[in-house]
């Protein structure tokens, strides 16, 4: 089946521009996740989204950082007032459900975002 | 807070070599631990992993046993490809921390012919 999809595949902005990043989960993912890969860095977690349930939005680096998730299905990433430190490949992960810390997270193919 | 740390630095060994990428951990209660891959140009893909003290987790010739004694799940395999070349994050998955992820900083293999 398809699995996680996100668009744009890439970003080019001004500094101080808004952007709005876009994530599909696979189908009958209740729980989704946003994280970042700057240069050289392994992934931090962004935000988390399970069911119906408040967002765990304690990874977000600052206020401009914001995310939303319609039911279970899409979800979209905005930063706004970008900055040239914003730059990074932005990726989305979906996992069946978070009962328990063994599910595996499927990843997406990332948003890669350049603030010039 | 949870974290992973990867030994620095790329590696880079001939085919059929043995391969090994040292992953130690920090973490409350008991993590399920992972290795992720990430091959030329595609997205990041689960390679293996193990969720309790003592599981080995093993896919493509790849092994890595949980030791909760010495905190670490150590990436090995005992004969490498060409197309085993990627970058290797080694993860862990805290029940306390809503089940995300957090990464090494990932190690680059190149396998030369």
């Amino acid at each position: 089946g398809a699995g996680v999809s996100q668009s744009p595949s890439n970003k080019v902005t001004e500094k101080g521009k808004d952007v709005e990043l876009r994530c599909d989960p696979i189908s009958g993912h209740t729980a989704l996740y946003w994280y970042r890969q700057r240069l050289g860095q392994g992934l931090e977690f962004l935000i988390y989204f399970q069911g119906n349930s408040a967002p765990d939005k304690s990874g977000l680096p600052s206020d401009r950082f914001s995310a939303e998730r319609t039911g279970e299905s899409v979800s979209t990433l905005t930063i706004q007032r970008t900055q040239q430190e914003d730059s990074a490949v932005y990726l989305c992960a979906s996992s069946l459900a978070s009962a328990a810390n063994t599910d595996t997270q499927y990843f997406g193919p990332g948003t890669r975002l350049t603030v010039l | 807070g949870d974290s992973v740390t990867q030994m620095e630095g790329p590696v880079t060994l001939s085919e059929e070599a043995f391969l090994t990428i040292n992953c130690t951990y920090t973490a409350t209660g008991y993590p399920s631990l992972f290795w992720y891959v990430q091959y030329p140009g595609e997205g990041l893909q689960l390679l293996l992993k193990a969720t309790k003290a003592d599981d080995k987790g093993s896919n493509k010739g790849f092994e890595a046993t949980y030791r909760k004694e010495t905190t670490s799940f150590h990436l090995e395999k005992g004969s490498v490809q060409v197309s085993d070349s990627a970058v290797y994050f080694c993860a862990l998955s805290s029940p306390d921390g809503n089940n995300r992820l957090a990464f090494g900083k990932g190690n680059q293999v190149v396998v030369i012919p």
